[in-house]
């Protein structure tokens, strides 16, 4: 069985900086997708930033971006220019490519935004 | 913009009754998803819902559970005799695709005393 795993509980950053969040897995499948989710106090889940195993190119969505270490199943979520809005609960997530339905979850890493 | 919408926000129920948590998807999306999350442990899986019928289904969402789409538009979770375990965080989803990017409602938390 897969699983995800988030060994930070909880990270702060200064405003304006850069902070990287961890995340690793465990499958046995070559083929699965690897996901990012934030979540702000009160709010819902929402993707952050999507990484196909078969391509080799990190994900990026502006501040954004993945180091995606296929070998290793690590996938850390770099933050550049950190901003207050960025503080909230982020999830790593995994989905087999065979699954189209089924996300698999770490327990996530509650980022804090220093001004 | 669209977004999904859940009901109720919060409910406190007695062990052995029966619950009924709401969800209004995106309109125009085709697959719906029910996940939980229980204080302090990982949020988990529990069905997908496609086409009228169950898509996908985990271990957790036994007999005790089922999901309808009554009216087109609503898609609901059953739960038929709650019990104190059932305590957590219910979040609905829905996609256009089953490949798609999921959008999560806010989440139903469930009290079960």
């Amino acid at each position: 069985a897969q699983t995800v795993t988030q060994s930070q509980p909880e990270m702060s950053v200064q405003e304006a900086e850069t902070v990287t969040l961890s995340c690793t897995y465990d499958t046995s499948e070559s083929d699965y997708y690897l996901f990012w989710y934030k979540q702000p106090p009160s709010r819902q889940m929402i993707l952050v930033i999507r990484q196909e195993a078969y391509k080799q190119q990190n994900a990026t969505e502006n501040r954004f971006s993945v180091n995606f270490q296929k070998a290793a199943k690590s996938f850390s979520l770099k933050i550049s220019d950190s901003q207050l809005g960025d503080a909230a609960m982020y999830f790593c997530a995994y989905r087999s490519a065979g699954s189209n339905y089924q996300l698999i979850w770490g327990a996530g890493t509650k980022l804090i935004i220093k001004p | 913009e669209p977004e999904v919408t859940q009901t109720p926000s919060h409910q406190v129920t007695q062990m052995g009754q029966e619950v009924i948590l709401r969800c209004v998807p995106i309109s125009n999306h085709l697959y719906f998803y029910w996940y939980r999350q229980i204080l302090g442990q990982k949020v988990e899986f529990l069905v997908s819902f496609y086409n009228n019928e169950i898509s996908e289904k985990s271990e957790i969402f036994d007999d005790q559970f089922s999901v309808e789409r009554p009216d087109g538009s609503n898609f609901t979770l059953k739960i038929r005799s709650t019990k104190l375990e059932d305590s957590a965080m219910y979040f609905c989803a829905s996609s256009y695709r089953g490949s798609g990017e999921l959008f999560f409602g806010e989440g139903s938390r469930l009290t079960v005393l």
